[in-house]
């Protein structure tokens, strides 16, 4: 069966600091990988997601970046941290590539800027 | 007009009682839907897809699609304490990449 793994699961940072979030997926080949932002009270904001291996969509401008260097790893980065980086942020896959297209989440990592 | 649409909440039920989550979309071409629960301080968990018009029962749980009106439901019978949590809708976009579009959740209280 497939299973979702994301790392830290907490994470308090300084402003200005540095970011990096994995993610990796076990149980299945050529996921489509997606990162989400979920701000306190807030939806869900799709950040990036991407296709295969080094291919990226970026979906907001912001101060985020991401790279995904083998098929099953997603990271998540940034080389300065802003307060408003704060919240709960997801690592999701899906397969199929169809109407039908599902997605499952990892077990998120919450990220506070202070 | 936000893609997918759904009340916050919270919702309050008696513990027992049939909680009914409605979700409203605005892409008329839309094919795939889903329900995700997610408890507080938790990610989202698939509970629930369908695709075509109808109902679709497992376990207490069903939904409900009416493309021609443009909504989703989600019915929960017999509500427990356990299904406290919020309650979030995705509708897959027509067309191009399958990413779904998520609405904004509704929260679920159910009180004993």
């Amino acid at each position: 069966s497939q299973t979702i793994h994301q790392w830290p699961a907490t994470l308090v940072q300084p402003v200005g600091s540095p970011l990096s979030l994995e993610c990796t997926v076990e149980g299945t080949s050529n996921p489509n990988l997606y990162w989400y932002r979920q701000a306190a009270g807030r939806g869900l904001q799709l950040l990036f997601y991407s296709v295969g291996i080094g291919q990226i969509s970026s979906e907001v401008p912001q101060n985020l970046s991401a790279s995904r260097p083998q098929d099953r790893q997603f990271i998540l980065s940034s080389k300065k941290l802003l307060l408003s980086d704060s919240g709960f942020y997801l690592c999701a896959w899906s397969v199929l590539g169809s109407s039908r297209e599902t997605q499952y989440f990892g077990p998120g990592t919450r990220l506070l800027v202070l | 007009q936000k893609e997918v649409e759904q009340n916050s909440g919270p919702l309050s039920v008696p513990e027992g009682a049939i909680a009914s989550l409605n979700c409203t979309y605005s892409d008329r071409g839309s094919q795939s839907f889903f329900w995700y629960r997610q408890y507080s301080g938790k990610s989202p968990e698939l509970i629930m897809s369908i695709y075509s018009n109808g109902d679709k029962e497992d376990g207490r749980f069903t939904a409900q699609l009416n493309k021609a009106s443009q909504y989703v439901s989600l019915l929960i019978r017999d509500s427990q304490p356990s299904d406290s949590a919020t309650y979030l809708c995705a509708v897959n976009k027509s067309g191009g990449s399958y990413i779904p579009t998520f609405g904004r959740g509704t929260s679920l209280i159910v009180h004993p």
